[in-house]
Formats: structure tokens, sequence, C-alpha cells
């Protein structure tokens, strides 16, 4: 089973703040995805990387994949209100691997 | 309607009854997901259906039993179930598998069921 740690658990920030969030495992990863899920709603799609290293602006939000293909990290600049949600990793092992998810951040921005 | 559409938004059901939550995807996809969604827990994936064979189970009680009559609609009828059965649940599709790099899944806003 490859296990996705994500960290913090939570954050609580002021609006203008920047914050760096993280997505960690022991395993390799061919792909990993980003999904934010605001209240009342399923998750939506942010990002999806796929080669070590690579890094994918999202206007405020930077996604970073490691060169070892086994971490990500989610940096937000000058954070919003509208960030306000649940941030998921979900990252395939291999081919004919299932995605795996992890736990997720809760983030509040508060105005 | 676009993307993909669940109903209904919000259910409670007693130990002993019959529901049955629908899902609907109106983006031509050929694969749709049943996911379950537990405070603190990752998502869990529940049952997979690939051109309408379901390609995967993992480990679900039987008193879940999905149902997909084609590639843009897929049910799960659910059947005594249990208060720890309480949960969000979530169906999703996507272009073929997720497997494939770069393939994303495209969710809908779920079913909130609470089991008394």
């Amino acid at each position: 089973t490859q296990l996705l740690e994500q960290s913090p658990q939570f954050l609580s920030i002021q609006e203008g703040e920047n914050l760096t969030v993280y997505c960690n495992s022991s395993s390799v990863f061919s792909s990993l995805q980003w999904y934010r899920q605001e209240p009342g709603e399923g998750p939506v799609l942010l990002v999806t990387v796929v080669t070590g290293g690579e890094v994918k602006k999202l206007k405020r939000l930077t996604f970073q994949f490691g060169d070892a293909r086994k971490d990500s990290s989610l940096h937000i600049t000058a954070a919003q209100p509208g960030d306000t949600g649940l941030y998921l990793c979900a990252g395939v092992a291999g081919a004919n691997s299932k995605l795996t998810f992890g736990k997720g951040i809760t983030l509040s921005v508060r105005p | 309607e676009t993307g993909v559409t669940q109903t209904p938004r919000h259910l409670v059901m007693g130990m002993t009854n019959k529901k049955s939550l629908k899902c609907e995807q109106h983006l031509g996809h050929n694969a749709m997901y049943w996911y379950k969604q537990s405070a603190k827990k990752p998502l869990e994936l529940m049952f997979v259906y690939s051109l309408e064979e379901r390609v995967e189970n993992n480990s679900v009680p039987s008193r879940f039993s999905p149902e997909c009559p084609n590639s843009s609609h897929l049910f799960l009828h659910l059947h005594t179930l249990q208060p720890e059965d309480s949960a969000l649940y979530l169906c999703a599709s996507s272009q073929d598998g997720v497997a494939r790099a770069g393939v994303g899944l495209f969710f809908g806003p779920g079913t909130r069921l609470t089991v008394l």
C-alpha cells in the first residue's frame, strides 16, 4: 500500500500571507495530482505532475514534484479567502495501479 | 446539466431501509467510480466501472451493490446499512483509467448519507 502523508493537517492564515503544504511518501509515483474540495462539493482537479522536478503554476498556486517522484509541494502566494478548502494529493504508483489519496490539508484563509 | 451530477444530495436512512444513490456524467467519459469519504480518512475507492464492466471491487461489504447500466449512469444500491456507513459518497468519472499518467478524476458533489 502506498501511503501519502500530507502536512500540516490544518492551517489557518490571514489573507495576503504565503504558505507551503506538503505531500510525502516512501513510494515512487508515476504521476501525482492535487485536488481542492470546498464544503458541500466534490474535489476539483487542480494539476497533474508527471516528471521528477516538474514545476507547474496555476495563477498564485505553484506545484512541484520532487526529483525522486516521492513527494510534492503546493505553494500559495498572497492567499485569499477563496483559497479556503480541503487540499488533497493523490498518486499513481505505476501501470495498472490505483489512485491513492492522502488525508488532506484543511486550509482556512481569514479576511 | 454539465459535469457529474449526483442525487440525492442528502439522505437519512434507517438500518433496515433500502435506498439508491444515482450518478450521471455528461462528459463522455468511459470510466466511473464510487468513493467513500469519511472524516480524517483518505478517500476510499469502492468500485470502478470501465466500459460498463466492473473492474474493481475493493472488498466492499455486500450491503453496497453497484450498477452501471451504461457509460453515463452509475448507481449505488444500499441495503441494511450500519451507522458506521455514514459518510459522503462521491461519484467520479474519467477518460480511461487513472493509472494512465495525466488522467484526472471529475467528481460529483457527493451524497451525504446518515444511517440512524
